[in-house]
């Protein structure tokens, strides 16, 4: 079946620090890939997405490219803030009618 | 805010009873999914509703039900009740259900605590 896996937290930074969440996934087919956040007491929000292999997403700051040849959508950020401690999830969607298969999550903690 | 509501925030409840979750979708959304997001399974597809119907079926009990009203808003029965059905209970909703490309927008939860 479906999977994915991300690299497992807390991920613990300093400001202005490079961040990468490393995503790999398991699936039949072209799903389309995405990256959530959970802020502390919030549900999620999308940060951004891929539908096809070497397609870019990017929103904030931070990218993500859909490789195929290596199964991998990794989350990248130049330089993080404070503000982007938080939970990430990386997640895949297989087939049309759209249900999400989430990864573990990785918590963030970016300090100043 | 993204536009998708879900009452109550936080519920409190025993083992052994039953309690309703209540979502509101994004206006002109169709879809409605739930997902039950909790410390061992983590995030976990529960069920899918499209303009009324079922569509897809993830990880969800035979205690749990759902269904999606003509006005569009949905509802999670969970039944008799268990302590490891304390979690955090996500709806989400999109435009449609056939293509996968469309967005998810996500409510902020309901806490289900069971004790």
């Amino acid at each position: 079946g479906n999977s994915v896996t991300q690299m497992e937290g807390p991920v613990t930074l300093s400001e202005e620090a490079f961040l990468t969440i490393n995503c790999t996934y398991t699936a039949t087919g072209y799903p389309s890939l995405f990256w959530y956040v959970q802020y502390p007491g919030e549900g999620l929000q999308l940060l951004l997405k891929a539908t096809k292999a070497d397609d870019k997403g990017s929103n904030k700051g931070f990218e993500a490219t859909y490789r195929k040849e290596t199964t991998s959508f990794h989350l990248e950020k130049g330089s993080v803030q404070v503000s982007d401690s938080a939970v990430y999830f990386c997640a895949l969607r297989a087939d049309s009618w759209g249900k999400l298969q989430f990864g573990a999550g990785t918590q963030v903690v970016v300090t100043p | 805010d993204s536009g998708v509501t879900q009452t109550p925030k936080h519920l409190i409840t025993a083992t052994g009873q039953r309690v309703t979750l209540r979502c509101s979708p994004r206006s002109g959304d169709l879809s409605v999914y739930w997902y039950q997001q909790s410390l061992d399974q983590g995030l976990q597809f529960l069920i899918q509703y499209y303009n009324g119907e079922e569509r897809a079926k993830g990880n969800i009990l035979e205690r749990f039900s759902a269904q999606q009203f003509p006005d569009l808003h949905s509802e999670l029965n969970l039944s008799s009740l268990e302590l490891g059905d304390s979690a955090l209970y996500f709806c989400a909703s999109s435009v449609g259900g056939g293509q996968a490309t469309y967005e998810q927008y996500f409510g902020p939860g309901t806490r289900l605590t069971v004790t």
